[in-house]
């Protein structure tokens, strides 16, 4: 399996601050990384695909980079909304894995 | 907009049988990948599996007890997992995955969740 490490596990972050959480994988992914965000009590929500495809609906303050096994979430400023657990996940092999998350607090 | 709702037990004992249901609703079942990702109780997610015409994928931890079968005609997609332990104990998610790449794997809509305890 290819194992997906985040970090850092826990984030503690004001409104208003640039946010980045990096993501390594195990072997190359050839881009096929996604991005997801989940609160308590409900489901992930899908918010970047293919390392950097914002997908529809979700603000301009989220951005995807990295390539090969290192990839980047980056929050240019932070909303209150946005305190949540963020996941990284790969699909380029069998089976689909996740990073273990990181939680992103208030400070 | 695509919703799917999970249904099923919520308590069930070791050894057993989990079973479980997603109804989709809002389109066809048939065209894309349908999958179950779990979660334990304050832990991270794992996919357990999915189903894509007639073909299905499972995670070979799993893979000896999991089956995802299709029932287009109620555009409902199960989950078996056999032999349960206290350690299959999770919020289950069914889920589908895009067609785009062919392979599948982005996630891009969720059922709510159902948490699954395994207690005797």
């Amino acid at each position: 399996d290819i194992q997906m490490t985040q970090s850092p596990s826990t984030l503690s972050a004001s409104v208003g601050d640039r946010v980045t959480i990096t993501c390594r994988a195990s072997q190359s992914l050839s881009g096929w990384l996604a991005w997801y965000q989940q609160k308590p009590g409900k489901a992930p929500k899908l918010l970047i695909s293919k390392v950097s495809n914002l997908e529809s609906g979700v603000p301009l303050r989220f951005s995807g980079s990295g390539s090969g096994t290192d990839f980047t979430l980056t929050i240019s400023s932070l909303q209150p909304d946005d305190f949540a657990t963020y996941y990284c996940q790969q699909y380029s092999t069998y089976p689909w894995t996740f990073g273990q998350g990181t939680k992103v607090e208030i400070k | 907009q695509v919703q799917l709702r999970e249904s099923g037990p919520g308590l069930i004992k070791p050894s057993e049988t989990l079973s479980l249901t997603c109804t989709v609703s809002s389109g066809s079942i048939r065209n894309y990948y349908w999958t179950w990702i779990r979660q334990p109780p304050g832990k991270g997610l794992e996919w357990i599996g999915h189903y894509y015409r007639a073909t299905t994928d499972y995670n070979p931890s799993l893979k000896s007890r999991v089956t995802i079968s299709v029932d287009t005609f109620k555009n409902q997609f199960s989950l078996k997992l056999s032999s349960v332990t206290a350690a299959d104990t999770a919020v289950y998610y069914c889920a589908r995955e895009s067609v785009e790449p062919a392979a599948g794997g982005l996630v891009d809509s969720w059922g709510q969740g159902i948490l699954v305890t395994v207690s005797s």
